[in-house]
């Protein structure tokens, strides 16, 4: 348990569906981000938040929309996905000048 | 981003000490050397990191080079739950005081019983 809780663990989408992911954070930090782990491929950073606000976006395709309501939820909204954007999507959250990352365990997405 | 160099695979037997390398000729004076490991069907976690001076915790020890362009994570006895990919990360900023680590491909460490 890493205070880094994701639902939902299995997703299993079509193409033309919308569906969110959503990520929930209990240990009081104030920036949360998103990265995609492909297979055999490094995690790759999406989006960053920092004190609710977007500070960065990897020129990340807009068919995947992040939310950021307050500092301890993080949504990251999908539509009209691709079957190569099937992946591991971990969301982590750390103090905004903090040394550590606590990652959630991960949302396993299929799109088919 | 500087980057970082591993190799791609270790093997090690259960219960013997384990020296993980990593190059980062490229580092700068503000970047901090981070470690985090991944097991199976799990996120990231964090295992140690350090600027200069080595560190040691309850997980493992931190050696930094003097001239910082490399470092080694050492298990001191690894066990079966250590295998995982490990990750040698610099954390750099961005902006502000926001930072971020950018993850490689890492090491895949073996643990033979």
């Amino acid at each position: 348990e890493t205070g880094v809780t994701q639902t939902p663990r299995h997703l299993v989408m079509g193409m033309t569906n919308k569906k969110s992911l959503k990520c929930e954070q209990h240990l009081g930090h104030n920036a949360m981000y998103w990265y995609k782990q492909s297979a055999k491929k490094p995690l790759e950073l999406m989006f960053v938040y920092s004190l609710e606000e977007r500070v960065e976006n990897n020129s990340v395709p807009s068919r995947f929309s992040p939310e950021c309501p307050n500092s301890s939820h993080l949504f990251l909204h999908l539509h009209t996905l691709q079957p190569e954007d099937s992946a591991l999507y971990l969301c982590a959250s750390s103090q905004h000048s903090g040394n550590t990352i606590y990652f959630g365990e991960g949302s396993w997405l299929t799109v088919v | 981003d500087a980057k970082t160099t591993q190799p791609n695979s270790m093997e090690s037997n259960e219960e013997e000490p384990v020296h993980l390398p990593c190059n980062h000729s490229t580092i700068s004076g503000t970047d901090y050397i981070h470690w985090y490991r991944q097991l199976p069907s799990q996120g990231p976690e964090y295992v140690i990191h350090g600027l200069t001076s080595n560190v040691n915790n309850r997980m493992a020890s931190l050696a930094i080079a003097e001239d910082r362009k490399s470092s080694t994570l050492i298990l001191h006895r690894a066990t079966l739950r250590d295998a995982a990919v490990y990750y040698c990360i610099l954390r750099v900023g961005f902006g502000g005081s926001n930072y971020k680590l950018t993850f490689g491909k890492g090491t895949l460490l073996t643990v033979n019983p």
